[in-house]
């Protein structure tokens, strides 16, 4: 299993403001995904966050809005731009492990709360 | 991916038998069915994952019907702590193929 790290652990933003949530692993791990979870929602998939590459976008979610970056095998970044109070969510990190078998590990998630 | 359809909810006694059912009909030949569940306000934990035999570890059982278009999760002596929202997901065998959770099943057990 790999342990997953995520910061912060929830904030209150202002409207119009960018966050940066970090994802930190405890091990090298080749698939690391950004999920979101609207309020009473279920998880829906941001993008693939790919070592040394762009990221690849679910349909509905764009770059300008969710910059990725993803230096190494262990950390990521997802940050929110131009926040509104509709970005209000949770925020998941996930991995998989060095061989991917549909397992996934996920952090705590990052609570955010657009005002 | 294959969709999945789970009941929205389902009640349990503790200490009684989890069945939790989901139907995949249009499942293919290379995909999984996963079961991850999601604890209130913490992220989802993975269960167990299957391609057409029956599944058990120290979790759960999972068990498939032959034609592979429905599948059931059991959670032998259901807890308190089992209550959760409980994700029924299938998935291409291929490396770069993400999971897409659907609606899940909230399963409430009770005293």
């Amino acid at each position: 299993s790999a342990v997953i790290s995520q910061k912060p652990s929830r904030d209150i933003c202002q409207r119009g403001t960018s966050l940066t949530i970090q994802c930190q692993v405890d091990s090298q791990v080749t698939m690391m995904f950004w999920y979101r979870q609207q309020p009473g929602q279920s998880l829906t998939l941001i993008a693939t966050a790919n070592q040394g590459s762009e990221a690849t976008y679910e349909s509905g979610f764009v770059i300008d809005k969710f910059p990725i970056s993803r230096p190494n095998l262990t950390f990521s970044t997802l940050t929110v731009s131009n926040m509104s109070p509709e970005d209000s969510s949770i925020y998941l990190c996930s991995v998989g492990g060095q061989v991917y078998t549909g397992e996934l590990f996920f952090g705590e998630g990052s609570r955010l709360t657009v005002l | 991916d294959a969709k999945t359809t789970q009941p929205p909810s389902m009640d349990c006694a503790e200490g009684r038998a989890a069945n939790l059912p989901c139907n995949h009909s249009t499942i293919s030949g290379n995909e999984y069915v996963y079961w991850y569940r999601q604890i209130h306000s913490q992220g989802p934990q993975y269960i167990i994952h299957g391609l057409k035999n029956n599944e058990t570890n120290e979790m759960a059982s999972l068990i498939i019907t032959e034609d592979r278009k429905s599948s059931t999760l059991i959670l032998p002596h259901a807890t308190l702590r089992d209550t959760a929202v409980y994700y029924c997901i299938v998935r291409d065998t291929g490396t770069a193929s993400k999971l897409t959770f659907g609606t899940g099943t909230r399963l409430q057990v009770t005293l």
